[in-house]
């Protein structure tokens, strides 16, 4: 089955720089990559997904890039502002099935 | 907008009691799922539900753990015999492939075996 993997655990950036988290996924099948953001105990909020059609999708401060290839991709997350401190998962979607398959997290702190 | 609903939000129970979760999917949608997270992790997959039966499960979604959808709108979660380690949040989702494919996730509710 798929696995997800994601990198790093943790990142601390200086409000107003870039963050990029990275996965990789091990399903060639898998087409559609979503990315969550989630907050201390509430639900993964959807923030933005790319499909296997597609190299990046950009919106506003956050962009997403795909290479099917090497079945890696990524999130960044430019002029970071104190509101995007948060827990991100990257995930993968299988082919034949509909569940998602999440990666374990990447807690993003944004220093002022 | 619509949103999927759950209920409890927070559920203690002790070992060895039967919990059901409870959540209300988006009325148009067909696709149900239920999924964990474990304080600190990520969230995993238990089990899927279309047109009234489970389409896959997880190898965590064992004999303790049933779904049902006993009527048009509520879709449950039972797990028959609590374990300490249940304790997790559960996340319901629902979605169709009119929408891409992407699943709108419910709030939560916060399971607590003691």
């Amino acid at each position: 089955g798929e696995n997800v993997e994601q990198h790093p655990s943790t990142l601390s950036v200086q409000e107003g720089d870039s963050a990029v988290i990275k996965c990789t996924y091990s399903d060639s099948a898998s087409n559609y990559f979503p990315w969550y953001k989630q907050e201390l105990g509430k639900r993964p909020q959807l923030i933005i997904d790319i499909r296997s059609n597609v190299g990046e999708k950009k919106d506003q401060r956050i962009a997403v890039t795909l290479n099917k290839t090497a079945k890696h991709f990524s999130l960044h997350i430019t002029e970071t502002q104190p509101e995007d401190s948060a827990v991100y998962f990257c995930a993968a979607r299988d082919s034949s099935a509909s569940k998602i398959i999440f990666g374990s997290g990447t807690r993003l702190s944004i220093r002022p | 907008e619509p949103e999927v609903t759950q209920t409890p939000s927070h559920q203690v129970t002790q070992m060895g009691q039967e919990v059901i979760l409870r959540c209300v999917p988006i009325s148009n949608h067909l696709y149900f799922y239920w999924y964990r997270q474990i304080l600190g992790q990520k969230v995993e997959f238990l089990v899927s539900f279309y047109n009234n039966e489970i389409s896959e499960k997880s190898e965590i979604f064992d004999d303790q753990f049933s779904v049902e959808r006993p009527d048009g709108s509520n879709f449950t979660l039972k797990i028959r015999s609590t374990k300490l380690e249940d304790s997790a949040m559960y996340f319901c989702a629902s979605g169709t492939w009119q929408d891409g494919g992407e699943q709108f996730f419910g709030p939560g509710t916060r399971l607590t075996v003691l």
